[in-house]
């Protein structure tokens, strides 16, 4: 069974700009969870969706805002990014949000100059 | 609130020491607690979890033991090897939402 993949996996952009990530669930997982990852803060958790609804929301202002789409790939937006924004984001999925392990993919790496 | 607090970094360690990873938990009720490893360019991988007070978990030679009195799920290991070269990351889960520490990052020397 293929893992979780995101995409891309690498990504440049300039403050003011927006971003779009992607992520694929595994195979049959319909929750699907995203974390900011920072050296300083660890990860810290943006959203959670589930059957196309957002169930739980993080601490983070509305720049940052997601979707999941009916086949269960989700997506997650950052508009008007700044310097700060700069991160590895990972995404995670589970079978329902009551399933207690997540698995993980392997994160894009947003770069904000 | 709820939080993990997991000791700081960096750690390094000679090939077959013995390693611990102290962790401690804020939290409302009884959460579930996890490690989580994640090696260079991957996702965290769940390394192992206790769902209850005084369950151990363990995997990969890696224990840990859900201590609710001393709210503390401290990861140890007997032996290091090179390859367990990674960032170790404590985590809890309550009410739907996991909480990540900061991560401790391990450098094991042969």
């Amino acid at each position: 069974k293929a893992g979780v993949t995101q995409t891309p996996r690498y990504l440049i952009k300039t403050r003011g700009q927006q971003v779009t990530l992607s992520c694929s669930p595994i195979s049959g997982h319909r929750s699907v969870s995203w974390y900011q990852q920072t050296p300083g803060q660890g990860l810290q958790f943006l959203f959670e969706y589930f059957s196309e609804t957002q169930r739980n929301k993080g601490n983070f202002p509305g720049r940052f805002s997601g979707r999941q789409f009916s086949n269960s790939r989700s997506e997650m937006n950052v508009s008007t990014l700044e310097l700060g924004d700069s991160a590895l984001y990972l995404c995670a999925s589970s079978p329902d949000p009551n399933q207690e392990t997540q698995y993980f993919g392997p994160g894009t790496r947003l770069l904000v100059l | 609130g709820n939080s993990v607090t997991q000791m700081e970094g960096p750690v390094t360690l000679s090939e077959e020491a013995f390693l611990t990873i102290n962790c401690t938990y804020t939290a409302t009720g009884y959460p579930s607690l996890f490690w989580y490893v994640q090696y260079p360019g991957e996702g965290l991988q769940l390394l192992l979890k206790a769902t209850k007070a005084d369950d151990k978990g363990s995997n990969k030679g890696f224990e840990a033991t859900y201590r609710k009195e001393t709210t503390s799920f401290h990861l140890e290991k007997g032996s290091v090897q090179v390859s367990d070269s990674a960032v170790y990351f404590c985590a809890l889960r309550r009410g739907n939402q996991f909480y990540f520490g900061t991560g401790t990052s391990l450098t094991v020397i042969p």
